[in-house]
């Protein structure tokens, strides 16, 4: 079947580390692979995303490269800000019948202090 | 533009009370899906429709979970005789291409 596996937080930085936040899938077909973010007391809101394997995604500053042979989604940025505390979801779509529901990860909770 | 909105956006109901959650998806979007989102957990999908059409309801949970839109807009989930181990984040989201946008969502809590 089709998952998403995620590294267990919380995670916490302080302002300007590095961050990774390690995401790998199982999936039949070829999916398509995406980064949402969850600000406290906001809702989903994409962050970025990869339809094809060695495609990158980015955006703020984040960053994330579809990886078919190790079937990982990585998501890193180089320096973290105070406002980049949310929970992290990566999440896979595979087309299949007339579908393309997203499958999540159990989210990453990350806490960047100043 | 308006995007996804989802009404209310906190329901509180007594066990064994019948709930109605509205989704108002971006205009225009063929596709709708409902998540359910359980404390501390990732989305997990519900149900699925393309205009009004549901062509998978692969993930209701139970035959008290229906979900209807019955002219290719605005969504509604329902739960009959609520129990607790309902309370949860519901989420409705709208797809245009490959891209899934999320409403809000209604956080139900059944006491």
């Amino acid at each position: 079947g089709n998952s998403v596996t995620q590294m267990e937080g919380p995670v916490t930085l302080s302002e300007e580390a590095f961050l990774t936040i390690n995401c790998t899938y199982t999936a039949t077909g070829y999916p398509s692979l995406f980064w949402y973010v969850q600000y406290p007391g906001e809702g989903l809101q994409l962050l970025l995303k990869a339809t094809k394997a060695d495609d990158k995604g980015s955006n703020k500053g984040f960053e994330a490269t579809y990886r078919k042979e190790t079937t990982s989604f990585h998501l890193e940025k180089g320096s973290v800000q105070v406002s980049d505390s949310a929970v992290y979801f990566c999440a896979l779509s595979v087309r299949s019948s007339n579908t393309g529901k997203l499958i999540f990860g159990q989210g990453t909770t990350l806490q960047v202090k100043p | 533009g308006a995007g996804v909105s989802q009404s209310p956006r906190y329901k509180v109901a007594k066990r064994g009370q019948d709930v109605a959650l509205r989704c108002d998806p971006i205009s225009g979007h063929v596709s709708l899906f409902w998540y359910q989102q359980a404390l501390g957990q990732g989305p997990e999908f519900l149900t699925y429709f393309q205009n009004e059409a549901q062509l998978d309801k692969s993930g209701l949970p139970s035959d008290r979970f229906f979900a209807e839109r019955p002219e290719g807009s605005v969504s509604t989930l329902k739960i009959q005789r609520t129990q607790q181990e309902d309370s949860a984040v519901y989420l409705c989201a709208s797809m245009t291409i490959d891209t899934q946008y999320f409403g809000p969502g209604t956080r139900l809590t059944v006491l």
